[in-house]
């Protein structure tokens, strides 16, 4: 079974500021790790995903996530905040394998931009 | 190129009613899943249909039923409803192939569900 855990409910940055939003995903074969943004009154939409070819995965939107083994890591990060950023971002992790798969998502990291 | 669409995106019901949501999947998907989202929660995996079969089911009573037609559009059936399913309903598609993992999935906007 393949789980994800998001440290931090809520995640408050000022515009410019660095964003940097955590994830520790456990799994007992090789995962996939995605990141979906969800704004208000959407659906999920994907920020980026990692399938075992780069470790660094760049995003849309300016976002990237580093695919860390030895930590069982997988944090967004940004270096520059923008107010349009504000949303609900999550996790999420499949094994890979093939045929189907079926993510597994965290609760949520909220993230705030303040002016 | 249409993406993921629900229908509806309200309802109200009231306890012991049931409900059913649609879903067409982006063009070219064949699969697609439905997740429940409460409030400040992750979505949660309810099942997937491919080839108008139930392929994988998370862990939901049978009061949740589903159905995939032909043209992979699916619906939602939730019989007896109790108050803890008021919910945001996420349909997602996706494309499988044989083989490996194709991709993300893409997700509609969602029918939010409110029981009363």
């Amino acid at each position: 079974a393949q789980s994800v855990t998001q440290l931090g409910s809520h995640v408050s940055v000022s515009e410019g500021a660095l964003v940097l939003l955590r994830c520790n995903y456990s799994s007992s074969v090789p995962p996939y790790l995605f990141w979906y943004v969800q704004y208000p009154n959407q659906g999920l939409q994907l920020l980026l995903k990692y399938t075992s070819a780069a470790t660094l995965v760049k995003g849309i939107n300016g976002f990237e996530a580093e695919f860390k083994k030895s930590e069982t890591s997988f944090h967004l990060t940004k270096p520059s905040a923008h107010m349009s950023d504000a949303a609900e971002y999550f996790c999420a992790v499949s094994l890979q394998g093939g045929g189907s798969y079926i993510p597994t998502f965290g609760r949520g990291t909220s993230l705030i931009v303040h002016p | 190129d249409a993406g993921v669409t629900q229908s509806p995106t309200h309802l109200i019901k009231t306890r012991g009613q049931q409900v059913t949501l649609r879903c067409s999947p982006k063009s070219g998907h064949d699969t697609v899943s439905w997740y429940q989202q409460a409030l400040g929660q992750g979505p949660q995996f309810i099942f997937q249909y491919y080839e108008e079969e139930e392929r994988q089911r998370g862990n939901f009573p049978d009061r949740f039923s589903g159905h995939q037609f032909p043209n992979y559009s699916s619906e939602l059936n939730v019989n007896a409803l109790l108050l803890g399913d008021s919910a945001l309903y996420l349909c997602a598609s996706s494309l499988i192939s044989r083989g490996g993992v194709t991709g993300e999935l893409f997700f509609g906007e969602g029918s939010r569900l409110t029981v009363l």
